[in-house]
């Protein structure tokens, strides 16, 4: 499968606990999204990178959450301290020109 | 601030009959338009898209309009098939997809065998 590919699908933590996911992209894509839905929602934008480079973050992003792609391959969210309102579904999106294909998405569930 | 509105949360349409999804959108600098569809449990999958420089683009039963002036665009498939039911996205962007795509709400498509 060459698609996008994201781990794990899903995660159950608890509040104040760190949780990081991974997004490995299409293979030939240089740009990488996050992105995060909530129910009822599109998604909606968090960060992304071309190649290595983070070149824009959301406002709304809280400091809680960074990402990397150190190597500007796979790709690295994490969320510190979560909170009950992190509980939502993250998806990893990919692209070279225009067209961007996601991911199936990390299911984040905060108790 | 919703720059990209789906207004109807709904509809459902007959099996071998039209499906109309409507979008609007607010931001004059967005110049690329795509629709994907959503199945529960998934990530979104890319339908087609549009330039900002067309008005028309049509993939097998997909045909996707551009109202620019209207600062509207329009899904259109037919005929439609038991597997289109699920939920449509309209999403815009600017510099020709070389950036974030801002999504609207969503269309949830019931086709009625």
């Amino acid at each position: 499968d060459t698609g996008v590919s994201q781990d794990p699908r899903h995660k159950i933590t608890k509040r104040g606990q760190n949780v990081t996911f991974r997004c490995d992209p299409i293979s030939e894509h240089n740009r990488l999204y996050w992105y995060r839905q909530t129910l009822g929602q599109g998604p909606e934008f968090l960060t992304y990178f071309q190649n290595e480079a983070q070149l824009e973050k959301s406002r709304l992003l809280s400091d809680r959450f960074s990402a990397e792609r150190p190597k500007g391959s796979f790709s690295t969210l994490e969320i510190q301290r979560t909170e009950q309102g992190d509980s939502a579904m993250y998806l990893c999106a990919s692209s070279f020109q225009g067209e961007q294909f996601f991911g199936p998405g990390t299911r984040l569930t905060v108790l | 601030d919703q720059q990209v509105k789906q207004n109807s949360p709904s509809l459902s349409v007959q099996e071998g009959r039209i499906s109309i999804l409507n979008c609007d959108y607010t931001n004059s600098m967005f110049d690329y338009f795509l629709w994907y569809k959503k199945y529960p449990a998934e990530g979104p999958t890319f339908l087609i898209s549009i330039s900002s420089i067309k008005d028309k683009n049509e993939d097998g039963r997909f045909t996707v309009f551009l109202n620019k002036s209207a600062k509207h665009l329009s899904l259109h498939i037919v005929p439609s098939q038991p597997g289109d039911s699920a939920v449509y996205f309209c999403a815009a962007s600017k510099n020709f997809g070389n950036e974030k795509l801002t999504f609207g709400t969503g269309t949830r498509l019931t086709i009625i065998p």
